[in-house]
């Protein structure tokens, strides 16, 4: 079946400083890949896509590539905000009913 | 836009007894809804698929009879979990797709958190 593995948090990071959260999935066939994000007390928002392989899913500052030969989606972002604290969920379409979402990473940037 | 709601955002109440959780799309009209049960430190898990004016598609392991959902309009879904146990205590959250929208498109709900005592 599907599913997708993401790093444990919570990641703890300066402002300014660089972010990676790691994705990895397992899907049949030719997923959507999607990073979600969940801020206190709000609904999961979507943050950016990529549907095949090689795109690069892009918003506000954060970016991710589309990798099937190492069936990776990782989160990038160069200079973080206090404001991006958070929870950030990777997930994947492959055309059934609804999502499949990782655990989600919790971020912590102190100012 | 596509804000959904979710009411309430917590309930705590005494084992045995039926807690409804409404989900609403308050800018948009949405076919399907779905209802998702969060563990702490987990992903989110689906629990069913509901299209208006039908019965819901639930996963795999999901007991039908115990939690019940009615998605009776385009913006309205419930959920109710009947004779609640200590051990349905989750993070519950619902999404919902607009009718125009694409095939991965969702918006979600803030979540209630149901704790049974």
């Amino acid at each position: 079946g599907n599913s997708v593995t993401q790093m444990e948090g919570p990641v703890t990071l300066s402002e300014e400083a660089f972010l990676t959260i790691n994705c990895t999935y397992t899907a049949t066939g030719y997923p959507s890949l999607f990073w979600y994000v969940q801020y206190p007390g709000e609904g999961l928002q979507l943050l950016l896509k990529a549907t095949k392989a090689d795109d690069k899913g892009s918003n506000k500052g954060f970016e991710a590539t589309y990798r099937k030969e190492t069936t990776s989606f990782h989160l990038e972002k160069g200079s973080v905000q206090v404001s991006d604290s958070a929870v950030y969920f990777c997930a994947l379409y492959t055309g059934r009913r609804a999502l499949t979402f990782g655990s989600g990473t919790r971020l912590q940037v102190q100012p | 836009g596509a804000v959904v709601s979710q009411h309430p955002s917590w309930v705590i109440c005494k084992s045995g007894t039926s807690v409804k959780i409404e989900c609403r799309s308050l800018d948009f009209q949405a076919t399907t809804m779905f209802w998702y049960r969060q563990f702490p430190k987990q992903s989110l898990m689906l629990m069913a698929t509901s299209n208006e004016g039908s019965k819901a598609t639930y996963e795999q392991g999901v007991e039908k009879d115990k939690f019940l959902i009615n998605h009776a309009s385009l913006t309205l879904s419930t959920l109710t979990v009947t004779s609640a146990h200590p051990e349905d205590s989750s993070f519950y959250i619902c999404s919902a797709r607009p009718i125009a929208g694409g095939p991965h498109e969702q918006f979600f709900g803030p979540g209630t958190r149901l704790t049974v005592l």
